[in-house]
């Protein structure tokens, strides 16, 4: 079956700029997530929906980040007046149920940078 | 916050060569350990999650061990190819009732041909 996909695969965007982000996850799974990797580190998350709502918000940096997931499947991550330190890898997974043991199925990532 | 550590942080080594790395984390409430293999342009590929102290899981030529008691994992590839030049990343779960992952930076695989 389909695996999770993401939009746009890459994004090049000028400072002050907002940007969304799109995370389409395996049908059926009722957690999702988003992290984000720079350079020389492992994935960092960033908040996790369990349905529509976020289970855990915790991993957003500041206020300038901002996710939804209103029909509790697809997500969107929101980015306004970027900053240069926000260009990352940007991965979102899904998982079934969003046990601890449950696998998570991640996406190829959209890859940002802020000019 | 949870610490992750992987180790080494890069390695080189030769087709047909095996190999192992290492995962250390909190021996403390244990969950879940997962491990994923990430290539250039793909997606993190998951590999095993393990959940049991003495687990042992295999898929091919790449198996895993847990210990949770001292906090570790091993991840060994027997008779390296090119194509499993990649980084592979250990994550920890937060806790049991939150399912968010804690990474380590990853170890980076190159397999010579």
């Amino acid at each position: 079956g389909a695996g999770v996909s993401q939009t746009p695969s890459n994004k090049v965007t000028e400072k002050g700029k907002y940007v969304e982000l799109r995370c389409d996850p395996i049908s059926g799974h009722t957690a999702l997530y988003w992290y984000r990797q720079s350079l020389g580190q492992g994935p960092e998350f960033l908040i996790y929906f369990q349905g529509t709502g976020a289970a855990d918000d915790s991993g957003l940096p500041n206020d300038r980040f901002f996710a939804v997931r209103p029909e509790g499947s697809v997500s969107t991550l929101k980015i306004q007046r970027t900053e240069r330190g926000d260009s990352a890898v940007y991965l979102c997974a899904s998982s079934l149920m969003g046990l601890a043991s449950d696998t998570q199925y991640f996406g190829p990532g959209t890859r940002l940078t802020v000019l | 916050i949870l610490n992750v550590e992987q180790s080494p942080q890069s390695l080189h080594v030769q087709e047909g060569d095996s190999t192992n790395f290492t995962c250390s984390f909190p021996s403390s409430n244990f969950y879940a350990l997962h491990w994923y293999r990430w290539e250039t342009a793909k997606s993190p590929e998951a590999l095993f999650v393990m959940t049991l102290n003495g687990d042992e899981k295999k898929k091919g030529r790449i198996s895993a061990t847990l210990n949770t008691k001292e906090g570790y994992s091993y991840l060994y590839i027997k008779g390296s190819q090119p194509e499993d030049s990649a980084t592979y990343l250990c994550a920890f779960p937060d806790t049991g009732a939150n399912s968010k992952l804690t990474f380590g930076k990853g170890i980076t695989l190159s397999v010579r041909p």
